[in-house]
């Protein structure tokens, strides 16, 4: 298993400004991604972050507004850049081993809202 | 791309037992998982199938045809605090794509 701790766990920002989570596993894992969660809406999948390499974006998504880091296998980064309240959201870092273990860990969360 | 579809919502009486459905459309597969998510916490795994079938664990049972696009969770003996959404996520090309979540509302 991995215990995946998340900061900050909520913040208030201001419009235009920009907000950097931190994402912390307790053990080394070979995938790390970033989701967004709407109030009482499922999971989107903003990227995949990449140990040592650019991160992969999904579809809506674009590393000027939600750039990436994952320097080690154990820490990543998402900033939320140039912020507006519909960026005023959940925001759910996971990790895990593959498919073969099956299950995805997550942390608790990042409640960001944007005024 | 990737779609998911899921019932939105669902209740059931303490003790019975509930089926929620997943049907999925992906560009490649490799899993489908089953997340338990109550308000205000994060999601917690439940069971996944790669393989069709069905696989028990306790209470809680998942089942998928690959042929099908289909999967369902079964829960049984239901218990005041399975109330909560239900999340089936497809795993592929090492990502998980996530369906719009059933909210189970179990009432006495």
């Amino acid at each position: 298993s991995a215990v995946i701790s998340q900061k900050p766990s909520r913040d208030i920002c201001q419009r235009g400004t920009s907000l950097t989570i931190q994402c912390q596993v307790d053990s080394q894992v070979t995938m790390m991604f970033w989701y967004r969660q709407q109030p009482g809406q499922s999971l989107t999948l903003i990227a995949t972050a990449n140990q040592g390499s650019e991160a992969t974006y999904e579809s809506g998504f674009v590393i000027d507004k939600f750039p990436i880091s994952r320097p080690n296998l154990t820490f990543s980064t998402l900033t939320v850049s140039n912020m507006s309240p519909e960026d005023s959201s959940i925001y759910l870092c996971s990790a895990g081993q593959g498919a073969n273990t099956g299950e995805l860990f997550f942390g608790e969360g990042s409640r960001l809202t944007v005024l | 791309g990737q779609n998911i579809d899921q019932p939105t919502e669902m209740t059931a009486t303490e003790g019975a037992i509930v089926q929620i459905n997943c049907t999925y459309q992906t560009s490649g597969f490799n899993g489908l998982f089953w997340y338990q998510q109550h308000a205000g916490e994060a999601p917690t795994f439940l069971s996944y199938n790669v393989l069709d079938g069905l696989e028990e664990k306790g209470r809680f049972s998942s089942f998928l045809s690959r042929s099908k696009g289909y999967s369902y969770l079964l829960l049984k003996e239901l218990q005041m605090k399975d109330s909560a959404s239900y999340l089936c996520a497809a795993f592929n090309f090492n990502k998980f794509y996530f369906g719009s979540g059933t909210k189970l509302n179990v009432k006495p």
